[in-house]
């Protein structure tokens, strides 16, 4: 058990519709990272928040967005789904900014299915 | 793109040591070598970083050749549990970009 937590496990939607995905950073991390692997691509990195604020970038679409809370918590938002979107979503976090000296710990993810 | 080449597979019985290498002939001064594990959709598991000395923790060894270009990770006794796929990874010292760039890894199988 990492200590970071997401919910919900499991999700199944329909083309077109919006969902939030929540994770909860393990107890004194204050960055929290997305990631998104799907079949074709493998684990790729969508976007970073640092102690509220966005941190880095990856490759994520404009129909998606995050946010990180005072609590810390992050949220992942999904709109337009699209049956590409199909896919697992995991959340990590570390201790302060990152960088190679701090250790990502990854939650059990989310698994999003669009039909 | 990731910096590192990893064989797509390998095997290994149970009991015996698995020794999975890692090519990372790019990589920087400033670039730490970081191995992670995933086993079956789970999220990614931390299991050792070095920068240029050997290193050793509960779970395995992290052998980095004295050029830095390549790595090798060992798991002391494989088991069953060990089953994974297994992700070698540079990362930049204090870069604000603290993105993890994962390539497609090792699937290790251990043969009972």
């Amino acid at each position: 058990d990492s200590g970071v937590t997401q919910t919900p496990k499991h999700l199944i939607t329909a083309t077109g519709q919006r969902v939030t995905l929540r994770c909860s950073p393990r107890s004194g991390d204050l960055s929290v990272y997305w990631y998104q692997q799907s079949l074709d691509q493998g684990l790729q990195f969508l976007i970073q928040y640092y102690n509220g604020e966005e941190r880095a970038k990856g490759n994520i679409l404009e129909r998606f967005s995050a946010q990180q809370f005072p609590d810390l918590h992050s949220e992942l938002n999904l709109s337009s789904l699209e049956l590409g979107d199909s896919a697992l979503y995991f959340c990590a976090s570390s201790r302060t900014s990152g960088g190679a000296l701090e250790t990502q710990y990854f939650g059990p993810g989310t698994r999003l299915l669009v039909l | 793109d990731a910096k590192t080449t990893q064989p797509p597979s390998m095997d290994c019985a149970e009991g015996r040591a698995a020794n999975l290498p890692c090519n990372h002939s790019t990589i920087s001064g400033n670039e730490y070598v970081y191995w992670y594990r995933q086993i079956h959709s789970q999220g990614p598991q931390y299991i050792i970083h070095g920068l240029k000395n050997n290193e050793t923790n509960e779970m395995a060894s992290l052998i980095i050749t004295e050029d830095r270009k390549s790595s090798t990770l060992i798991l002391p006794h494989a088991t069953l549990r060990d089953t994974a796929v297994y992700y070698c990874i540079v990362r930049v010292h204090m870069n604000r970009d603290d993105k993890i760039i994962f390539g497609k890894g090792t699937r290790l199988h251990i043969l009972p």
